[in-house]
């Protein structure tokens, strides 16, 4: 238990579909990233808000749309995906976004059709 | 952009044997974190090294920094079979606002 939690664990969506996955911590750090996992490659940054504020945007798609509405939670909202979208999404916190260790959730395993 | 090159990919050890694996960064390395990942499930945080030369140790798993080879390793003595699962290195980024990650590699321990 990293006191990161996401639900849900598994999603399967249509193309058509719009979903979100829901990351909470506990950990009362300020910082909170998605990551996108795909087989065979490394995990990717997608987003990193500080204090509700997103402060990177990796060149994501905007068929994927973060929301942050506290310090706790963090949201990636889901519409209109590809097949290529199906991944690992793992969301993780840190106290600050500065060089700080992450502590990562258990993850959202996405299949899309 | 900075890449990590974990290796091996992958390896299988007999329960009881000691084993290393590698993760070489493109560029300086300002700090490195080593993570734990079990199939499909998130990343158990294991240890984090920030100066060269620094060697860090919880149970029988210890991490080395040498920052002149712009590398570190990750030592497990006397596996165990829960020791099996995909370990990962990660880097700061240079703006320092994430980590990048090696593409990891898969431990498989035999009993």
């Amino acid at each position: 238990e990293t006191g990161v939690t996401q639900t849900p664990r598994h999603l399967v969506m249509g193309m058509t579909n719009k979903k979100s996955l829901k990351c909470e911590q506990h950990l009362g750090h300020n910082a909170m990233y998605w990551y996108k996992q795909s087989a065979k490659k490394p995990l990717e940054l997608m987003f990193v808000y500080s204090l509700e504020e997103r402060v990177e945007n990796n060149s994501v798609p905007s068929r994927f749309s973060p929301e942050c509405p506290n310090s706790s939670h963090l949201f990636l909202h889901l519409h209109t995906l590809q097949p290529e979208d199906s991944a690992l999404y793992l969301c993780a916190s840190s106290p600050r976004v500065a060089k700080e260790t992450q502590y990562f959730g258990p993850g959202t395993r996405l299949l899309v059709l | 952009s900075q890449e990590l090159e974990q290796s091996p990919q992958s390896l299988i050890v007999q329960e009881g044997k000691n084993l290393t694996i590698n993760c070489t960064s493109s560029k300086t390395l300002y700090g490195l974190y080593w993570y734990k990942q079990k199939y499909g499930e998130g990343l158990i945080f294991l240890m984090m090294l920030q100066k060269g030369g620094e060697e860090k140790s919880h149970e029988k798993i210890t991490a080395k920094l040498d920052e002149k080879k712009q590398q570190s390793s990750l030592h497990i003595t006397a596996s165990q079979p829960s020791h099996a699962g995909i370990y990962l290195c990660g880097a700061d980024n240079q703006a320092g606002t994430a980590l990048i990650f090696g593409k990891g590699t898969t431990l498989s321990v035999s009993s």
